[in-house]
């Protein structure tokens, strides 16, 4: 079965400052969600990737497709508090209609 | 905002009673999903729908029954509670591009 690793898996930076989260794949990435969750609250869909090369990007959020590494990465530019929480990557898995998830990263922002 | 509501938000309920929490889209969308997120387990899917009357299991569907009588509402039966039952439920349903929205969460303990 398909598996996402994501890394890391918590992280810790200063308001104004750059980072990048990645979800590695164990089997070929066709398409990949991503999603934010804070605590106590629902997940919150925030970019689709479709195709290899693919990069989207919403507000300070960029997400990018790498299918021959079989890996997918978000970068948030100019960090701020509201960015904080826990990212998640998804895919659906094989023949089932299940959404299988990566381990997760806890993004926490300093003002 | 894919309208999609969760009933109760939390409850506290003692072991052996049933509970039956409810999901409620506003959308007309086919598949439903309920999962559970547990620390150190992430998201795990119970059981999704494709249509009125049509039900699957997920991974950890013992313990738990679903009813989908209506397109919008989808029922996730607890026949007698039990602690390790205890967790966060959330509701999601499947859209456009696949993307999956989830709703706000049902907060369940069982003492």
């Amino acid at each position: 079965s398909q598996e996402l690793e994501q890394s890391p898996q918590s992280l810790i930076v200063q308001e104004g400052k750059n980072l990048t989260i990645n979800c590695t794949s164990s089997k070929t990435l066709y398409g990949l969600y991503w999603y934010k969750q804070k605590y106590g609250e629902g997940l919150i869909f925030l970019m689709m990737l479709q195709k290899g090369g693919e990069e989207k990007s919403h507000e300070k959020i960029t997400a990018k497709l790498d299918e021959k590494k079989q890996q997918s990465s978000l970068h948030i530019t100019a960090s701020q508090p509201s960015h904080a929480g826990i990212y998640l990557c998804g895919v659906y898995g094989g023949a089932t209609n299940k959404l299988i998830f990566g381990t997760g990263t806890l993004l926490a922002v300093q003002p | 905002d894919a309208g999609i509501t969760q009933s109760p938000r939390h409850k506290v309920t003692e072991t052996g009673t049933p509970v039956t929490l409810r999901c409620h889209q506003t959308e007309n969308h086919r598949y439903m999903y309920w999962y559970r997120q547990d620390p150190g387990h992430g998201l795990r899917l119970i059981h999704y729908s494709y249509g009125v009357k049509d039900t699957d299991k997920g991974e950890v569907s013992d313990g738990y029954s679903v009813s989908r009588s209506k397109t919008e509402d989808f029922l996730l039966t607890l026949e007698s509670a039990t602690s390790s039952q205890t967790s966060v439920y959330f509701c999601a349903i499947r859209g456009s591009t696949d993307t999956q929205y989830f709703g706000p969460g049902t907060r369940l303990t069982v003492l």
